[in-house]
């Protein structure tokens, strides 16, 4: 059975340009997370989905970052612009169901310059 | 205040020694769960034991073992028989109450195993 996938594995842009990190879950998983884990911490919850809909985004910057899961299943996280202090790893994580254990992707490694 | 303490941002052990990584956690709750994940440098984060708040017994999974000391509000992770592949990040996390799956990390320990 095939992981959590992400896209790209590592993306280096300068600042104010956007960028977009994709994740395929797992088949079958109903829950998606995406997750922030900069340098030295553990990582830190951005959004949740159950299927289509955002259930937590409250940690979220909603000013420059935003998220889709169109029809349930893949999930795109953008931000715009980016800055500085955006460079870390973004993890996306699927689950059965909530509650469930959490399956992560390999993370994408954000650089911004 | 910190939800999740590691308080070890390092530890070194010899191949096939045990060792023991701590965590200790605060919560109001009465019921939660406790997780320990191993991220190794690929960097994916693979799920190695759990612990609910509510069990009795210490879980175990394989060389993994969980030392559930609930009074103390510690969760330590044992591991038995280190190997080389060991040696990468670990990382203790909680979920808090019922119907959420919110995990809280800590800020993880790197283990290294040595010959």
């Amino acid at each position: 059975e095939a992981g959590v996938v992400q896209s790209p594995r590592y993306k280096i842009i300068e600042k104010k340009q956007p960028v977009a990190f994709w994740c395929n879950p797992i088949s079958g998983h109903n829950t998606l997370y995406w997750y922030l884990q900069n340098l030295g911490q553990g990582p830190e919850l951005l959004i949740r989905y159950e299927n289509e809909e955002a259930v937590d985004d409250s940690q979220l910057p909603k000013d420059r970052f935003s998220a889709e899961r169109l029809k349930g299943v893949d999930s795109t996280l953008k931000i715009q612009p980016a800055e500085l202090g955006d460079s870390a790893v973004y993890l996306c994580a699927s689950s059965l169901v909530s509650e469930a254990e959490q399956f992560f992707g390999p993370g994408t490694r954000l650089t911004v310059l | 205040a910190q939800k999740i303490t590691q308080t070890q941002p390092g530890m070194f052990v010899q191949e096939k020694e045990a060792v023991t990584l701590d965590c200790t956690y605060d919560t109001s709750d009465q019921s939660y769960g406790l997780f320990w994940y191993k991220q190794p440098s690929s960097g994916e984060m693979i799920f190695l034991i759990y612990q609910g708040s509510y069990d009795e017994q210490n879980a175990t999974e394989g060389r993994y073992s969980l030392n559930f000391q609930k009074a103390r509000k510690s969760a330590n992770l044992v591991i038995s028989a280190s190997q080389l592949g060991d040696s990468a990040m670990y990382f203790c996390a909680m979920r808090e109450g019922y119907n959420t799956d919110k995990l809280i990390f800590g800020t993880g320990t790197r283990l290294q195993v040595f010959p």
